[in-house]
């Protein structure tokens, strides 16, 4: 139980592109879903946290227009990276928290973007 | 506020050897730990949780940690390193209500045939 899924895993997309990376919880329902960075070698940093339903609040230093998040639903949020350049390419990971485990997040298995 | 400190940025051990990866939280209130391994270009995988039950907790894979409020650390261990245990592992630290999670720098484990 507690699968989250992630897609596309991996994409490649020209600079000043946009791009969507989606989030699903696949066997239970997601209230709370976020997202995280991961730089090469390096931990990951929170972007935002989004509430089905309600806009996302990002971190400080993350552009929120650039990085467009969408919880539309209890299983499904997406990222949109807008006008994507170089230095957007990094590994993208979301993660979710259920109804009835409050503390925990289930994360997903990444998304590696490159931007050309 | 929460933050988690990983001593070691890399270790290594020879196979079979004990696995010993460190980490020290700061929590203002009881704290929620996690220990996560991560393989290359993939997510995180849940390796253990203390809650606030067991002091001592067993995970997947014969890995356990455990917390010691005296000394704030939720240190990882396995008795035996196998090669496949070669991967990147991240402490986290939240609260009861999970609102965010901290995580350490990570630590690289390097098992030497």
């Amino acid at each position: 139980g507690a699968v989250v899924s992630q897609h596309p895993s991996w994409v490649i997309c020209k600079s000043g592109t946009s791009v969507k990376i989606e989030c699903r919880s696949l066997d239970f329902q997601a209230t709370t879903m976020f997202w995280y960075r991961q730089f090469p070698k390096q931990s990951l940093m929170l972007m935002a946290t989004s509430n089905e339903g309600s806009k996302a609040t990002y971190e400080q230093g993350v552009e929120k227009d650039k990085f467009l998040i969408n919880h539309a639903s209890l299983t499904l949020s997406t990222l949109t990276v807008t006008s994507a350049h170089p230095e957007d390419s990094s590994f993208y990971i979301c993660s979710a928290r259920s109804l009835g485990h409050s503390y925990e997040q289930y994360f997903g298995p990444g998304t590696r973007l490159t931007v050309t | 506020a929460q933050s988690v400190t990983q001593l070691g940025s890399h270790v290594s051990v020879s196979e079979g050897a004990l696995v010993l990866l460190r980490c020290n939280y700061s929590s203002s209130v009881p704290p929620y730990l996690f220990w996560y391994v991560q393989y290359p270009n993939q997510g995180l995988q849940l390796l253990l949780k203390y809650t606030s039950a067991a002091t001592l907790v067993k995970g997947i894979n014969g890995f356990e940690a455990e917390f010691k409020k005296s000394e704030t650390s939720f240190h990882l261990t396995k008795p035996s390193a196998h090669m496949s245990d070669a991967a990147e592992y991240f402490c986290a630290v939240t609260d009861p209500t999970g609102n965010q999670f901290y995580f350490g720098t990570g630590t690289s484990l390097t098992v030497i045939p």
